[in-house]
């Protein structure tokens, strides 16, 4: 089974700065997808990202890109030019795609992001 | 377009009550999951269906049953509640053929079981 581990329950960052989360997930396969979904207080999961296994590119999204790292088995997320509206939990997901598109999302524990004004 | 509703938005139950959870999207996707999301946790998901009348099990399947017998709708239904089962459930659905198989989520049922 897949894990995904995010070490840094919170993190507090200045606005206009910029922050980087950390998330490493453990698989034995070699075709999948990660994500990071944002959840404000509101409840409602949004996705910010999403980098595909066999690209190897790194995905940017605006402000946010990550930093996927295929064999240490790491996604990191990078939020430039941090902004209130920024202020969530992040998490980040793995699905694998051996299942023909069908499996659901692991997700890791979350990270509490903090914008300090 | 409504995207993924779920119904009702919260719940209170007693221990032993039964409850069903409706979840419903209007996107056509084939594929649809239920997920529940406790205190310091991410989402872990429960059971999942590839299309209409199908479904699966998933991580943490104990205490639940589903059914998908409208391709927009999947029910997550509870038999007799139990305290652990007080969590924030999530309904999510995707395209088949989607690459990337992103999944389109519900704004969630808080359910708390005394």
């Amino acid at each position: 089974a897949q894990t995904v581990t995010q070490s840094q329950p919170e993190m507090s960052v200045q606005e206009a700065e910029t922050v980087t989360l950390s998330c490493t997930y453990d698989t034995s396969e070699s075709d999948y997808y990660l994500f990071w979904y944002k959840q404000p207080p509101s409840r409602q999961m949004i996705l910010v990202i999403r980098q595909e296994a066999y690209k190897q590119q790194n995905a940017t999204e605006n402000r946010f890109s990550v930093n996927f790292q295929k064999a240490a088995k790491s996604f990191s997320l990078k939020i430039s030019d941090s902004q209130l509206g920024d202020a969530a939990m992040y998490f980040c997901a793995y699905r694998s795609n051996s299942g023909g598109g069908a499996d659901g999302l692991t997700f890791g524990k979350g990270t509490h992001l903090i914008i300090q004004p | 377009n409504a995207g993924v509703t779920q119904t009702p938005k919260f719940r209170v139950l007693k221990t032993g009550q039964s409850m069903t959870l409706l979840c419903a999207q209007d996107m056509n996707h084939e594929y649809m999951y239920w997920y529940r999301q406790d205190p310091g946790m991410g989402l872990r998901l429960i059971h999942y269906s590839v299309g209409e009348g199908t479904t699966a099990k998933g991580e943490v399947p104990d205490g639940y049953n589903v059914s998908r017998l409208k391709k927009q709708n999947f029910l997550l239904g509870l038999e007799s509640a139990a305290p652990s089962q007080t969590s924030v459930y999530f309904c999510a659905s995707s395209y088949r053929r989607l690459a990337g198989g992103k999944q389109f989520f519900g704004p969630g049922t808080r359910l708390t079981v005394l």
